[in-house]
């Protein structure tokens, strides 16, 4: 599975801003499919933090935004605190058809 | 508030099949796809398939056609997930979820189950 392409690691100091990307093909992202991203914090199942390229739900703090532009997709945490380490991952819809769905690698958050 | 609960942990030997069941409530399951996701330990997240109960049907990924089977009970509202000839690289943590937009957009996600595939 080809998958989308996220950083490994990003890494910010507290209150710090922190931006983790995410490369698709024009078979997914490209194709003009929606970009959600989760949050996992160990041993625990994944979270929905963003839909819909830029939609936060309910319960999410307002320092975290996204977007996307062409075939990429960002997101983006300002005022990092603690709590915020973690791996974040991107997900969108792959048309091709080798799979339905596609995962980033995942990008493990640390707050130095 | 919908809840997706897994079956328990698995161990099973290479080339037996596991079957991991979701049972889902709070939610619409007669519309509600679920898809069935992976990890790997210390790895990424993997879409094996899913099940879509508004056109009655269930699709997986290339990866894993014809070794996994996603079939649905309605009476129960359950969604079971199973996986054929297993190797010992299927040794993974499975999660069930509910995609809002079909296969795609996982609001809800089950505790997981871990599979563990040893001789």
């Amino acid at each position: 599975q080809s998958g989308l392409t996220q950083p490994p690691s990003v890494s910010g100091a507290p209150g710090q801003r922190v931006v983790i990307s995410c490369t698709g093909t024009s078979s997914d992202i490209g194709s003009g499919y929606d970009v959600h991203w989760y949050r996992q914090l160990p041993g625990t199942a994944p979270t929905l933090l963003i839909y819909a390229n830029k939609n936060r739900p309910s319960g999410v703090p307002d320092r975290f935004s996204a977007s996307k532009s062409g075939t990429s997709a960002s997101l983006a945490i300002s005022g990092l605190q603690a709590e915020d380490e973690a791996v974040y991952y991107c997900q969108s819809y792959d048309s091709s058809l080798t799979a339905y769905v596609v995962f980033g690698g995942g990008t493990q958050l640390t707050v130095l | 508030q919908v809840q997706l609960v897994q079956s328990g942990a698995e161990v099973k030997k290479p080339g037996s099949s596991v079957m991991v069941s979701c049972k889902a409530s709070g939610g619409t399951f007669s519309s509600d796809a679920i898809s069935w996701v992976r990890q790997v330990p210390g790895e990424g997240l993997e879409w094996l398939g899913g099940f879509n109960p508004t056109i009655g049907t269930s699709h997986s990924a290339q990866k894993f056609q014809g070794r996994v089977k996603i079939t649905a009970d309605k009476d129960t509202s359950t969604v079971y997930m199973e996986l054929s000839s297993l190797r010992y690289e299927d040794t993974a943590v499975y999660y069930c979820a509910r995609g809002r937009e079909g296969y795609t957009l996982f609001d809800y996600w089950g505790q997981g189950t871990l599979v563990t595939v040893s001789a």
